[in-house]
Parts: structure tokens; sequence; C-alpha cells
């Protein structure tokens, strides 16, 4: 079976640091992604994680511990577009589909 | 990057009624394409898994018969909602990915309201 667990609302300051945190058991994990998605607007892609360690994409970045079932999502430099759910989700070996956690709503406030 | 869009955007129908949603590739061709389904305020609830020119696999609890998709094509997928009541009221997105590659491509998504 899957269980994955993200915070379900954050507020944070403009040009703050926040960081969202996804937690997971999975059988047969494979890696995971994060997605923001804006209100009424499909997910747009951040990152795909598949080793441990940190990634870093610009003020994103993106970190997994697979032996502790553990990520998180670092945001740096807020700004108010980034007002939006964030969306931790896991691929299982040998299955294409993915699976979404419940989301991360964010609110940056000036 | 790769781009996916959806057809309609939004659509209006009444109960009982039938529509169809597309979803088409459009720089690439999708060997698998997903179906989602999201209410307000929830994530995104995946219905159905399509490979072009085989039968779509159904998560548990989402009835085909009343879903009809159709993966006809490496390019377009398309979801019917049959016999529509008002509680299929929700926001449609499809996705797709390609052979080799590990990121889903997100369509913009369909609003279906059911009157």
């Amino acid at each position: 079976g899957q269980n994955i667990d993200q915070p379900t609302e954050m507020t944070a300051t403009e040009g703050a640091i926040v960081q969202i945190n996804c937690t997971y058991q999975t059988s047969g994990f494979n890696g995971l992604f994060w997605y923001q998605q804006h209100a009424g607007e499909a997910p747009t892609f951040l990152s795909y994680n598949v080793l441990d360690g940190l990634e870093e994409k610009g003020r994103f970045s993106s970190f997994l511990s697979r032996s502790k079932g553990y990520s998180y999502l670092l945001l740096k430099e807020l700004q108010m577009k980034d007002s939006a759910s964030y969306l931790c989700a896991v691929t299982r070996r040998g299955y294409q589909k993915v699976t979404f956690g419940t989301g991360t709503k964010l609110q940056v406030i000036p | 990057g790769a781009v996916v869009s959806q057809h309609p955007s939004w659509v209006i129908c009444k109960s009982g009624t039938s529509v169809k949603i597309e979803c088409r590739s459009l720089d690439f061709q999708a060997t698998t394409m997903f179906w989602y389904r999201q209410f307000p305020k929830q994530s995104l609830m995946l219905m159905a898994t399509s490979n072009e020119g085989s039968k779509a696999t159904y998560e548990q609890g989402v009835e085909k018969d009343k879903f009809l998709i159709n993966h006809a094509s490496l390019t377009l997928s398309t979801l019917t909602v049959t016999s529509a009541h008002p509680e299929d009221s929700s926001f449609y997105i499809c996705s797709a990915d390609w052979a080799g590659g590990y990121e889903q491509f997100f369509g913009p998504g369909t609003r279906l309201t059911v009157l």
C-alpha cells in the first residue's frame, strides 16, 4: 500500500524561506515528484528525486532520504506568486502511475 | 517543453447527458496517458491509465462503463463521462508521458459542471 503525508496549509512571509515536508510509506518506492498547482490550473513540474540528497534548481530545492521515507521542498526568497498548492507524488518500481499526496497550500504574505 | 492540450477547458451539461473530453500531446508521442479527477480543495485522484491501442486500466472504485476512455493514437486520448450527474462535477486533468522519460506532462484541465 501507499501512504503520503503533507501538512495541509502553511503561511510564510515574502522574501523568507519555507520548507514543505512530505513523508511516505510506499512499497517498491522508485522516486518522488514535487509539483506546483495554482488554483484552477493544472500542476506544473518542479522536481523529481530518485537518489538521496539535495537537488537545487534556482530558488527551489528538493531533498530526498529513501531510508527515512522523507522529502522536502525548499523555497527561497519567497515571492507572492509562490502562493499555490505544492503536491508531493511518488512512483513505484514497475508501475506507470504516480500517486499524489493531498498537497500543501502555501500562502505567502507581505 | 512538451505540451499537452485539453478540450474543452470547461463544459456545462444537463444531468443524464454525456460529455467527451479530449487530451492531446502536441509535440511528442505519448505512450501512456493518465486521467485524474480533482474535487475542490482535494488532491489529484487517478482515475485510469491508458496505453495506446489497449484497454485502459481503471483504479479501484472508478466505473469503467461510466467513464469511457479511448486511446486510439499516440497523441490523443478521450474521456467520455456517460449519463453525467451533478456528483460528477469536477476538474478533470489528463497527463501524458513518453517512452524513456519519467516526467508526466499535464494538460490544463477541464472543468465539468453537471446541472
